[in-house]
């Protein structure tokens, strides 16, 4: 079973500052099964990112993805009051699929 | 616009069957992979499985023994069975619409979950 490592847990940043999160995956993907997720609390996780740096319909350019192989980032360039919540990365590179424990983006 | 919706008991005993149904409204369950992932409270996203719209699925190793999708789409659903639950089978549970286009996968759409709680 792939693992994913989400670093750091909890980030705690201002509105306006730029979000940098990681995702460790434990053993080489192809960047096209990599996906990230953002979920507020009470709400159904949102697809952000696919394919490791496609943003998905609707997601606004301040969401970029990039990475390949073992590492990957989801930056967030400059945050809004709406984008504090978790974000997971999963992969659907082998089965079965998994997902990262996930990093909260908290208000400092 | 395409909706999923989870229906089913929010409470099961220990050792029953979980059993949950996924309704597609707004468009066709055909040509698509469709997903369940759950949730225990304050915790993170497990994948369940997936279903084919033809019928063909692929399950998590770790649940394998005790789930089973089926896909009815003259009722444009889908659904999970889970046997022989235990109070750490308790979470929100997440039907999810699987996108695969070329090499790349996502679930693109979600339902708004349904908790279920396992207990006596």
């Amino acid at each position: 079973e792939i693992v994913l490592t989400q670093s750091p847990g909890t980030l705690s940043l201002s509105p306006g500052e730029r979000a940098t999160l990681s995702c460790r995956v434990s053993q080489s993907i192809s960047s096209s099964y990599l996906a990230w997720y953002q979920q507020k609390p009470g709400q159904a996780p949102r697809l952000l990112i696919y394919g490791a740096s496609n943003r998905a319909t609707g997601i606004p350019d301040r969401f970029s993805g990039s990475g390949s192989g073992t590492d990957f980032t989801l930056t967030i360039s400059r945050l809004e009051p709406e984008n504090f919540a978790v974000y997971y990365c999963q992969q659907y590179g082998s089965s079965p699929w998994t997902f990262g424990q996930g990093t909260k983006v908290e208000i400092k | 616009q395409v909706q999923l919706q989870e229906s089913g008991p929010g409470l099961v005993k220990p050792s029953e069957t979980l059993s949950l149904t996924c309704t597609v409204s707004g468009g066709s369950i055909s040509n698509y992979y469709w997903s369940w992932i759950r949730q225990p409270p304050g915790k993170g996203l497990e994948w369940i499985g997936y279903i084919y719209y033809s019928g063909s699925t692929n399950y998590n190793p770790s649940l394998k023994s005790r789930v089973t999708i089926s896909v009815d789409t003259s009722k444009n659903q889908f659904s999970l069975k889970l046997s022989s639950v235990t109070a750490a089978d308790t979470a929100v549970y997440y039907c999810a619409r699987v996108r695969r286009i070329a090499d790349y996968w996502y679930f693109d759409l979600w339902g708004r979950g349904t908790l279920v709680t396992v207990s006596s």
